[in-house]
């Protein structure tokens, strides 16, 4: 079946520092991966997405590539601020299948 | 601006009560999804439907069953509350095909005494 995994939280890093928060998947077919975002309080909203292998979503800043050879859809970006604090969640969807699979989340503090 | 809307952002019921939790969205989306979300665990699928009174298992169903007599809405049902039920509730909404994505309301966080 499909399944997702994200590296374990809580990650703490200071403001601008570099930040990855790594996911690996496992699916039949070729799936379409996606980040959400939980930021405080709130419900999920969507941060980027990528429907092929070697595709690129970007937003606000993070990116993330859609590597088949690795099946992997690791979330970058190159100066994190305080406001980036909040749960991401790696998920996946396969062709026929209108469910999201989520990975288990990953807490991210930036501090000041 | 789409939006998918819970009835009711925090609740506190007994064991043994019958719980109901409402979703409504107003993007015309054909399926609709009820996920449990408990720290260390992710999210995890209870139901989900992709048609008006369509409904199929998710992972974990046992305990909870839905209600979709109208496309905007879809009911989560608790018949007999239990304390490992405690947990927040998120329901979500899309239009069909593997490319798109689901759109979440704010999350419903249910405690049972």
């Amino acid at each position: 079946g499909n399944s997702v995994t994200q590296m374990e939280g809580p990650v703490t890093l200071s403001e601008e520092a570099f930040l990855t928060i790594n996911c690996t998947y496992t699916a039949t077919g070729y799936p379409s991966l996606f980040w959400y975002v939980q930021y405080p309080g709130e419900g999920l909203q969507l941060l980027l997405k990528a429907t092929k292998a070697d595709d690129k979503g970007s937003n606000k800043g993070f990116e993330a590539t859609y590597r088949k050879e690795t099946t992997s859809f690791h979330l970058e970006k190159g100066s994190v601020q305080v406001s980036d604090s909040a749960v991401y969640f790696c998920a996946l969807k396969n062709f026929g299948n209108e469910k999201l699979t989520f990975g288990t989340g990953t807490r991210l503090t930036i501090i000041p | 601006d789409v939006k998918v809307t819970q009835s009711s952002r925090y609740l506190v019921k007994r064991t043994g009560e019958k719980v109901f939790l409402e979703c409504v969205q107003d993007m015309d989306h054909e399926n609709m999804f009820w996920y449990r979300q408990d720290p260390g665990l992710g999210l995890r699928l209870i139901y989900f439907s992709y048609d008006v009174k369509m409904k199929e298992k998710g992972d974990i169903p046992e305990g909870y069953s839905v209600s979709r007599e109208k496309k905007e809405r879809f009911s989560l049902i608790l018949e007999s509350a239990s304390t490992n039920q405690t947990s927040m509730y998120l329901c979500a909404s899309s239009p069909p095909g593997a490319a798109r994505e689901l759109f979440f309301g704010e999350g419903s966080r249910l405690t049972v005494l």
